[in-house]
């Protein structure tokens, strides 16, 4: 199974971009990277995904070299309601369905 | 659109009593999981289904067992609750392999 390490948490201000970087260098070649954000009292919510070089929607963008080992979830300008917890997972290895998620990252964003 | 429903949405349960938590989806995903989230750390998984009629293990499975009769109902079965089981429960589903996962709104359980 690829293992996921991410910061424990960060903080940042309003308006600011925040970038989060996950290293995962065990992932498989069939692998794909995806975040959720999870809010206190709720469940896990999906943000994006990506394989290779850069995904981006409507709340962030995905950013994969090409060696694949690590990913970084850029979050644009930043808003108090962005105050989450956000979770790096990669799939499983073996090619099943199952879904790990490791300790996630805190992030605080302050006025 | 319901999505995934759980139920109940918090339980106090004595300890050796036998508990299942339910867990309902109307998106016709084929796979489901359940997890558990302890205060102030992430998800770990205990049980998941690729399709109706399979089930598997996922890092916590032991004092839980699952079931996946049909395609929307993959409920949680704590034989023998212990306190260690205190813990908020997800349910999600999901359309296959590296598709996003849907999640419940959990159920908050608490062995006493």
């Amino acid at each position: 199974l690829a293992k996921t390490t991410q910061p424990i948490s960060m903080d940042s201000y309003e308006g600011q971009e925040v970038n989060i970087t996950c290293s995962h260098n065990n992932i498989a070649t069939n692998d794909y990277i995806t975040w959720y954000q999870q809010f206190p009292s709720q469940g896990p919510r999906f943000i994006i995904q990506g394989y290779k070089t850069k995904v981006t929607n409507e709340v962030a963008s995905l950013f994969i070299p090409a060696d694949r080992k690590s990913s970084t979830l850029s979050l644009p300008r930043v808003s108090l309601s962005d105050t989450a917890v956000y979770y790096c997972l990669v799939g499983d290895g073996t090619g099943g369905f199952k879904t790990i998620f490791g300790a996630g990252t805190r992030l605080f964003v302050k006025a | 659109i319901a999505g995934i429903t759980q139920a109940p949405t918090s339980q106090i349960l004595a300890a050796g009593r036998r508990m299942t938590l339910r867990c309902t989806q109307d998106m016709r995903h084929n796979a489901m999981y359940w997890y558990r989230q302890d205060l102030g750390l992430g998800l770990r998984l205990i049980h998941y289904s690729n399709t109706a009629g399979t089930t598997g293990k996922g890092e916590v499975p032991d004092g839980y067992s699952v079931s996946r009769a049909n395609t929307d109902d993959f409920p949680l079965t704590l034989a023998s609750a212990v306190p260690s089981q205190t813990s908020v429960y997800f349910c999600a589903s999901s359309d296959g392999e590296n598709t996003e996962a849907f999640f419940g709104q959990g159920t908050r359980l608490t062995v006493v």
